[in-house]
């Protein structure tokens, strides 16, 4: 994988499912995996920041795991609720010369909550 | 507490004139970045910079240039704007892409059209 992928590209889930999607990455040279909740006409908001192989992370509903061998995460939300409804952008750093200081995004997940 | 402002929030040029938008941050932080946002495309990265003083090329810097003269401010030129150049632009910043677990703090955005 040379970019960073998301699916699905969009997903409609009944109000109190719980669901889940993905984001795959480079698995070399990795160095952090990004998640972001980005509401409509708002800007994008961090969720979690993931660097080592099993990580998991948890925010209330919201939680994300990593597996840096196989460059993937997994962002799963549990009984959705409306305010869930947002696009989720998850990106992994690019090293360069000057370091680890670069983001490459994926084109996102767009999440609707059907009440 | 303002995080990243960035001005304006809004602006139609005609093609050829020029403009620049400005992204500031009160939070002290050293990386700062100009992406761009089209549909389908996700976010893709512009310049950068890592510290006062510099400036780096991201994804797709033609037809822009970028100064950081303060560490809180970091500007985006379009020397001669093209229709091409329509877009949501965004500005964010950072203290570190590495092992702090930092995430973006993103600014509000820009809605250019270029006529």
């Amino acid at each position: 994988i040379l970019n960073v992928e998301q699916s699905p590209q969009s997903l409609h889930v009944q109000e109190g499912d719980s669901t889940n999607f993905t984001c795959s990455f480079p698995s070399s040279n990795f160095y952090a995996l990004h998640w972001y909740r980005w509401e409509t006409a708002k800007s994008p908001e961090a969720l979690f920041v993931m660097t080592l192989n099993g990580d998991e992370k948890k925010k209330g509903r919201i939680s994300a795991t990593l597996n840096t061998k196989e460059g993937y995460s997994y962002l799963y939300i549990k009984g959705s609720q409306p305010e869930d409804s947002a696009t989720y952008l998850c990106a992994s750093t690019v090293p360069s010369s000057f370091g680890n200081e670069k983001l490459t995004f994926g084109t996102g997940t767009r999440l609707t909550i059907i009440p | 507490n303002a995080g990243v402002t960035q001005t304006p929030k809004f602006r139609v040029l005609k093609t050829g004139q020029s403009m620049t938008l400005l992204c500031a941050q009160d939070m002290n932080h050293e990386y700062m970045y100009w992406y761009r946002q089209d549909p389908g495309m996700g976010l893709r990265l512009i310049h950068y910079s890592v510290g006062e003083g510099t400036t780096a090329k991201g994804e797709v810097p033609d037809g822009y240039n970028v100064s950081r003269l303060k560490k809180q401010n970091f500007l985006l030129g379009l020397e001669s704007a093209a229709p091409s150049q329509t877009s949501v632009y965004f500005c964010a910043s950072s203290y570190s892409l590495g092992r702090e677990n930092y995430g973006y703090t993103f600014g509000s955005g820009t809605r250019l059209t270029v006529v």
